[in-house]
């Protein structure tokens, strides 16, 4: 029940084009969702993250889009450019304790 | 500002060895975690520290992993009798006490035991 499942676990995308990963989570009591952009070499960086009493967060070229009912969540990036190529994970966590991670999704994109 | 930083960055030992990686959070966070990230297991859970709490342990894969935070600042995460499975790298995150839900990342320490 404290799976965080992440899917694809690779995605090539055209400069310009939308990229999307989802994640999909079990555990009802979870109450923050975040997602990392990860680079080689260095530490995950917090891109954006959400609450479930919201169903979209934007944060210019990046969405979250929120489905408590199907237990869902995941993360869009618009006009995709080649700096956007890195790994990115979705966590979740209960009352700001340790995050349940998905799997990872390297992303790239191709000018 | 200072975000969190670790050191080692990388650390090279013989396997039967100690370890010993240091974690300086960000400057008033009272929160620290430390995870660990390799190949087969993606990002994983060790262990949590919150203010003065008793620490959540429930991720060390076992009692020759512990950790300790002094002051309530700088936690160190020690490794004893290391084994070639405890290759990966390490990662520390901090994030603020109240409704401090944002875990801030360090660039991480990469261990490989030879």
């Amino acid at each position: 029940q404290q799976q965080v499942k992440q899917s694809p676990q690779s995605l090539i995308v055209q400069k310009g084009g939308i990229s999307i990963i989802n994640c999909a989570y079990e555990n009802t009591a979870f109450d923050y969702f975040p997602w990392y952009q990860q680079f080689p070499g260095k530490g995950p960086a917090l891109l954006i993250a959400i609450r479930p009493d919201v169903s979209e967060k934007k944060e210019g070229r990046f969405t979250i889009s929120f489905n408590k009912s199907a237990k869902q969540f995941s993360l869009h990036i618009m006009d995709s450019q080649p700096g956007d190529s890195a790994t990115y994970f979705c966590a979740a966590s209960k009352e700001g304790g340790k995050l349940i991670f998905g799997q990872g999704t390297e992303l790239s994109v191709k000018p | 500002g200072a975000g969190v930083s670790q050191s080692p960055s990388n650390k090279v030992t013989e396997k039967g060895k100690d370890v010993e990686l240091r974690c300086d959070p960000i400057s008033g966070h009272t929160a620290l975690y430390w995870y660990r990230q390799s190949l087969g297991q993606g990002l994983e859970f060790l262990i949590y520290f919150q203010g003065n709490s008793a620490p959540d342990k429930s991720g060390l894969p076992s009692d020759r992993f512990s950790a300790e935070r002094t002051g309530g600042s700088v936690s160190t995460l020690t490794i004893q009798r290391t084994q070639q499975e405890d290759s990966a790298v390490y990662l520390c995150a901090s994030s603020r006490s109240t409704g401090g839900y944002e875990q801030y990342f360090g660039p991480g320490t990469r261990l490989t035991v030879t």
